[in-house]
This record gives structure tokens, C-alpha cells and sequence, in this order.
């Protein structure tokens, strides 16, 4: 199985402030990760597939990058509606999801 | 506009079983996989395993393997999660997701899930 970690954990920034998650896997994945945020209560939205291609309609300050095991999520320009927990998701073999690194307004 | 309906919440005994359903339009059956993913209270997004109508091709997550079966019928473009000897922490919510899926050497899988149902709530309790 593959195994995907992700860091942080949690954080908090100030509205505007750039938001780096990072995202590995335990073996050579390729581009083959998607991400996903998902709000309390609500069912996960995907934002980014293939590492870096952005869902149409997905907010250009959404961003990702990397292949083979280190990837790299970012928001830009924190806006308010971004709070909620990322996940990224690798499909290389089956599906296996991170653990979530929680994103709220300090 | 294309909607994933999942059934209601239910209540179980640990030890039994529960068959949640995931209705859609028969395109997406005709098209796309049926991913179901699992999220404990609190905790993260646990995929269980996923259907592939048009091929009647299942994967199944090893952590679940044995113990869940994904089922489609086509002619009600509805997919089913049945999990069976149930204990307290199956108790979550489960989510079906359409899946786009990709081609690979062995088949066809589930690769990116970009339509989710609003999720149904199975609670385990003796």
C-alpha cells in the first residue's frame, strides 16, 4: 500500500498570507495526486488533479506542484471561504488519501 | 444537473450489517466509476473501494477487503456499500463519489473524484 503524509498538521495565517502544505508518498507516485478541501459538515470538493491542473472554476490562487514523492499545495492570497481541512489523494495504486492539514483565519 | 443521492442514516448493532445506496443519472453510470470513501468523527477521508458500472469491475481498499461489497444495478443507476460484521468504529459518515477514471497497463481505475453525495451517517451502538 501506499502511504501519504502530509504537513502540517494544522495552522493558522492572517488573511492574505501565503499557505504552503506539503504532501508525500512513500514511493514514487509519479503526477498521480490530486487534492481536495473539505468544509465541516460538507462533503470534499476537488481543487487540483494530476499534482498541478486546476479544476475549472477552482480560484486561480489555488495552486499545486511536484511529482514522484514530494508535492506542494498553496493558496496564494488566504481569503476567508479557504478555511476547512486539505487532503491530498494519489491514485498510483488504488486510493489512498493524507491525513488532512486544517487551515483556519489566526 | 447531475446529483449522487445516498440514503438515509442508520442505526446498527455491532455485528450486523448496513447497505447504504447511491443514486445518479445514467450517464455518470455509463461513464464513471462509483468511489466510497469513509470519514470517522473527527478523523480523515478513509477510501473504502469503488465500482466501475460499464465493466462491473470492483477495487477494494485491503484495510476493508473481506469485509465490504460494492454492487451497481444499472437499471436504477444506483451503486450499493454494504458492510457487514459492523463494530463501533465503522461508526462515520460514508460518502459516494463519482470517479473519472484512468486507463492503466492492468484496467481501468478510480483517479480523481470530482462529484460527492451529501453523505449518510451509520452509527454502530449495542
Amino acid at each position: 500500500d501506499i502511504q501519504m503524509t502530509q504537513s502540517p498538521s494544522s495552522l493558522s495565517a492572517s488573511i492574505g498570507d501565503r499557505v504552503t502544505i506539503t504532501c508525500q508518498a512513500s514511493q514514487d507516485i509519479s503526477y498521480y495526486l490530486n487534492w481536495y478541501q473539505q468544509k465541516p459538515g460538507k462533503a470534499p470538493r476537488l481543487l487540483i488533479y494530476d499534482a498541478s491542473n486546476l479544476r475549472t472554476g477552482v480560484p486561480s490562487r489555488f495552486s499545486g506542484s511536484g511529482s514522484g514523492t514530494d508535492f506542494t499545495f498553496t493558496i496564494s492570497s488566504l481569503q476567508p471561504e479557504d478555511i476547512g481541512t486539505y487532503y491530498c489523494q494519489q491514485f498510483q495504486n488504488l486510493i489512498t488519501f493524507g491525513p488532512g492539514t486544517k487551515v483556519d483565519i489566526k | 444537473q447531475v446529483q449522487l443521492v445516498q440514503s438515509g442514516a442508520e442505526v446498527k448493532k455491532p455485528g450486523s450489517s448496513v447497505k447504504v445506496s447511491c443514486r445518479t443519472s445514467g450517464d455518470t453510470f455509463s461513464s464513471f466509476a462509483i468511489s466510497w470513501v469513509r470519514q470517522a468523527p473527527g478523523q480523515g477521508l478513509d477510501w473504502m473501494g469503488g465500482i466501475i458500472p460499464i465493466f462491473n469491475t470492483t477495487h477494494y481498499a485491503q484495510k476493508f477487503q473481506g469485509r465490504v461489497t460494492i454492487t451497481a444495478d444499472e437499471s436504477s443507476s444506483t451503486a450499493y456499500m454494504e458492510l457487514n460484521t459492523l463494530r463501533s468504529d465503522d461508526t462515520g459518515v460514508y460518502f459516494c463519489a463519482r470517479a473519472t477514471t484512468v486507463t492503466k497497463p492492468t484496467g481501468y481505475f478510480e483517479y480523481y473524484m470530482d462529484l460527492w453525495g451529501s453523505g449518510t451517517t451509520v452509527t454502530v451502538s449495542s
